[in-house]
Order: C-alpha cells, then structure tokens, then sequence
C-alpha cells in the first residue's frame, strides 16, 4: 500500500479556491489516486479519482504530476458546505484495505 | 449514487448485549468492508469481504464479527456489547472498473452506538 501524507487542516473564505496537495512517493504502477470528502457523523464520499495528468469533474479538479509521486486537489470557490475532511488514498483495486489516514480537515469561513 | 443502506442509524444498548449492525447493498458488489471511527478520529478498518463465504479482519482489533452468506448483506454482529464499543460504525462496498484496476468505495450513513 503506498503511504500518503497530506497536511493535517486548511483554512479557507468563502469563494477562493482550496488546494490540497497529497504526497504518495512509492506508488506502485498500476495504482490509482482517489480522494474522498466526510462531513461529520457521515460516511466519506467520492469526490474524485485519476491515474495521471488532470481529471476535472463538476466538483473538482485533480491535477498528477508526471512522476505521479504526489497529487493535488483543487477545489474551486469554496463555500461553507466545502468544510468536512478530504482523504487522499493510493492503491489498486487488488488492495484489500485502503488506509484513509487522518486527512486533511478544511474549514470554510465567511 | 450508490445504494448502501445501514440500520439502525443510532442504537443505545446496555452492557451485555448481543447486537447486530446491518449492512446492505444493491449494487451487487463483491467487496465489503466495516470501519469503526470515533468523532474526529480516523476511520479504521474493522472487517471486509471478498465475496460471499469470505471475511476478514481488518487492521483494527475488534470484538465483532461478521458474515457474508449474500452478495448483497454483510453484518456484523456484537455479542457482548459494552461501553467501549461506543462508536460510530460504518459499512461501505467497491466496484472495480471492468478491465482496470480502478477501485471507488462507496458508504452507508452509518450506526452510532452507545453503549451504556
């Protein structure tokens, strides 16, 4: 399983643009990056996953670097609703168990 | 969305009890996976499946255990429940992309218990 860090929390206004870098410096080849958001007392949501180069979606934005040995997710205008903890997971669907770490806590002010 | 489904979503029980959490899918996922995560702590992987007739424990020492005799049903089941089993427990499933090997978890809301 590739270890990954990323910063413990952020802070944010409202409207600017939040971006979490993780780094996962032994990932594997066939591994994929994914990120996940958890507001309080949920379970985490996907946000979004790629392999390389940029994955856009209506949510966010994941930009792999060619190395690949870390990533960063973009969160473009951010509101209030954005506040929750963004995980950052490396593997392959042949992981078993994927760690989700401690996360990065965003908190969104106004 | 995904279709995970967990009941009850809150549940208060007295030491001793024998519990179970349910967790259902409709998505006709092989991979199944508790965690057991305390407010603001990290979420821990208690017990997944493979498939059906497969379970395993997860990097979190628990008390609980758990059965998968359907593709589509994984609970998991206390038999002496005590205070400190109070937790929040959360049950989620995986697809993999056909011909890769991209994998998304997805997640039910979730049972907290308290356990008096």
């Amino acid at each position: 399983l590739a270890k990954t860090t990323q910063p413990i929390s952020m802070d944010s206004y409202e409207g600017q643009e939040v971006n979490i870098t993780c780094s996962h410096n032994n990932i594997a080849t066939n591994d994929y990056i994914t990120w996940y958001q958890q507001f309080p007392s949920q379970g985490p949501r996907f946000i979004i996953q790629g392999y390389k180069t940029k994955v856009t979606n209506e949510v966010a934005s994941l930009f792999i670097p060619a190395d690949r040995k870390s990533s960063t997710l973009s969160l473009p205008r951010v509101s209030l609703s954005d506040t929750a903890v963004y995980y950052c997971l490396v593997g392959a669907g042949n992981d078993y168990k994927l760690s989700f770490g401690a996360g990065t806590t965003v908190t969104v002010r106004a | 969305e995904a279709d995970i489904y967990q009941t009850p979503r809150y549940l208060v029980i007295g030491t001793g009890k024998k519990i179970t959490l349910e967790c259902s899918q409709t998505m006709g996922h092989d991979k199944m996976y508790w965690y057991q995560q305390d407010p603001g702590m990290e979420l821990h992987l208690i017990h997944y499946s493979y498939g059906v007739n497969s379970t395993e424990k997860g990097d979190l020492s628990s008390e609980s255990t758990v059965s998968r005799i359907r593709t589509e049903h994984f609970p998991l089941t206390l038999e002496s429940a005590r205070p400190s089993h109070t937790s929040q427990y959360l049950c989620a499933s995986s697809d993999r992309l056909q011909g890769t090997t991209r994998e998304t978890q997805y997640f039910g809301p979730g049972t907290r218990l308290l356990v008096l």
